[in-house]
């Protein structure tokens, strides 16, 4: 089992350029996420999905798109990159919500600077 | 509004020695508890969760510690191992949605020889 999957690892882009984060899993989970952990922020989400077709936004989705058209994939989209977005991007998914029995399991991130 | 406030920032303890980790939080209606460990250039994973109708969960040398009335939890880290060393995130869920955790601002943890 691959679990999360997250590509690129590393990236680097200049302001003004977008971009998409891929996500992807394979355990049939129905709710993923979007999470951006900065030092001394901790982990904040951007967004997230409760099933294919629906999405909703966290804690800071400015700047950010994203769309679930399969219970595999959940894409993030930069549309005009800002050095503020300079960040660690987790992908996160849950079987039926992040609830006791249910926890999130992580991506290993993608390393994202903007110049 | 941050929900779950983390402390310390940082820690460093000898090989054996207990490594305790705070977090405090707001909101009464949060359901569970749950504690992320995350190696450097790894994502977080669970380490240990407890639900807020227990004072005490053990798995291991990791015990997490409720205080209800004072909105506290703790983690607890017995025998601490060099293996032991990275961040550690106290989180709750969101009440009423799902797949919504919010976390602490993180605690790196070294464990030295």
């Amino acid at each position: 089992n691959a679990g999360v999957t997250q590509t690129p690892k590393f990236q680097v882009l200049k302001t003004g350029q977008s971009m998409t984060l891929q996500c992807a899993q394979d355990m049939n989970h129905e709710y993923m996420s979007w999470y951006r952990q900065d030092p001394g922020m901790g982990l904040r989400l951007i967004h997230y999905s409760v099933g294919a077709g629906i999405t909703d936004q966290g804690e800071v989705p400015n700047g950010y798109n994203v769309s679930r058209s399969t219970t595999e994939d959940f894409p993030l989209r930069l549309l005009s990159a800002a050095p503020s977005q300079t960040s660690v991007y987790f992908c996160a998914s849950t079987k039926d919500g992040s609830s006791y029995n249910s926890p999130l399991h992580f991506g290993n991130g993608t390393r994202l600077t903007v110049t | 509004q941050q929900q779950v406030k983390q402390s310390p920032q940082s820690l460093i303890v000898q090989k054996g020695g207990i490594s305790i980790i705070n977090c405090a939080y707001e909101n009464t209606a949060f359901d569970y508890f749950p504690w992320y460990q995350q190696f450097p250039g790894k994502g977080p994973a669970l380490l240990i969760a407890i639900r807020p109708d227990v004072s005490e969960k053990k798995e291991g040398r990791f015990t997490i510690s409720f205080n209800k009335s004072a909105k506290q939890f703790s983690l607890h880290i017995m025998d601490s191992q060099p293996g032991d060393s990275a961040t550690y995130f106290c989180a709750a869920p969101t009440t009423g949605t799902a797949s919504k955790l919010t976390f602490g601002t993180g605690t790196r943890l070294q464990v030295t020889l």
